[in-house]
């Protein structure tokens, strides 16, 4: 099967820089992704990593090891409307995705 | 563009009850999907679809029935209702490339609570 840990909190203040681990066990790997969650509302695709390395979006970059099975979202000058929760999927299947529990960022002023 | 919609958007029912949920998008999307989301559980995946007529379970598919007939619609059957498929309903859509089923779009959710 398939089991993904990332942090359930984390917390920081606007303009700082935070990072949301996750790691991954997975039978196959077809790639990682990230979305953002404000208040139960939809998910909102972030980012995706197939190959290793660091990907950038604007503010956000995100960073996958295969060999580590692990990867992370780096959100840079942070502001209040980030809070949300992120959630790490991998894409186990060729057209699964399988997510995390979710990590829950409060950033404050 | 709409994108993904759901319908309802709240619904309570009776243990017992039957009941569709239903998805739309207009993106003209051959997957779909459908997750529920229950509190630190993340999103899990109940049943998905990669084309009009061609259905596949997930992870948790017991207690809901899907089809596919048309590659617009994709809803959501409750059987038998029961106190544990209280939950957050999400839909999502995607195309079928190699890099798109990473990107998925979310419809804006059903809260069902069954009593």
């Amino acid at each position: 099967g398939q089991s993904l840990e990332q942090p359930s909190e984390v917390t920081a203040v606007e303009g700082a820089i935070v990072q949301i681990n996750c790691t991954y066990q997975t039978s196959g790997f077809y790639g990682l992704s990230w979305y953002q969650q404000h208040d139960g509302g939809a998910p909102t695709f972030l980012s995706y990593n197939g190959l290793d390395g660091l990907e950038e979006t604007g503010r956000f970059s995100s960073f996958l090891s295969r060999s580590d099975s692990y990867g992370y979202l780096l959100l840079q000058e942070l502001q209040m409307k980030d809070s949300a929760s992120y959630f790490c999927a991998v894409r186990s299947g060729y057209s699964t995705l399988t997510f995390g529990k979710g990590t829950m960022l409060l950033v404050s002023p | 563009n709409a994108g993904v919609t759901q319908t309802p958007k709240f619904q309570v029912l009776k243990t017992g009850q039957s009941m569709t949920l239903q998805c739309a998008q207009d993106m003209n999307h051959e997957y779909m999907s459908w997750y529920r989301q229950d509190p630190g559980m993340g999103l899990r995946l109940i049943h998905y679809s990669v084309g009009a007529g061609i259905t596949d379970q997930g992870e948790v598919p017991n207690g809901y029935n899907v089809s596919r007939s048309t590659t617009e619609d994709f809803p959501l059957r409750l059987l038998s209702a029961a106190p544990s498929q209280t939950s957050v309903y999400f839909c999502a859509s995607s195309s079928t490339s190699f890099f798109s089923y990473n990107e998925q779009f979310f419809g804006p959710g059903t809260r069902l609570t069954v009593l």
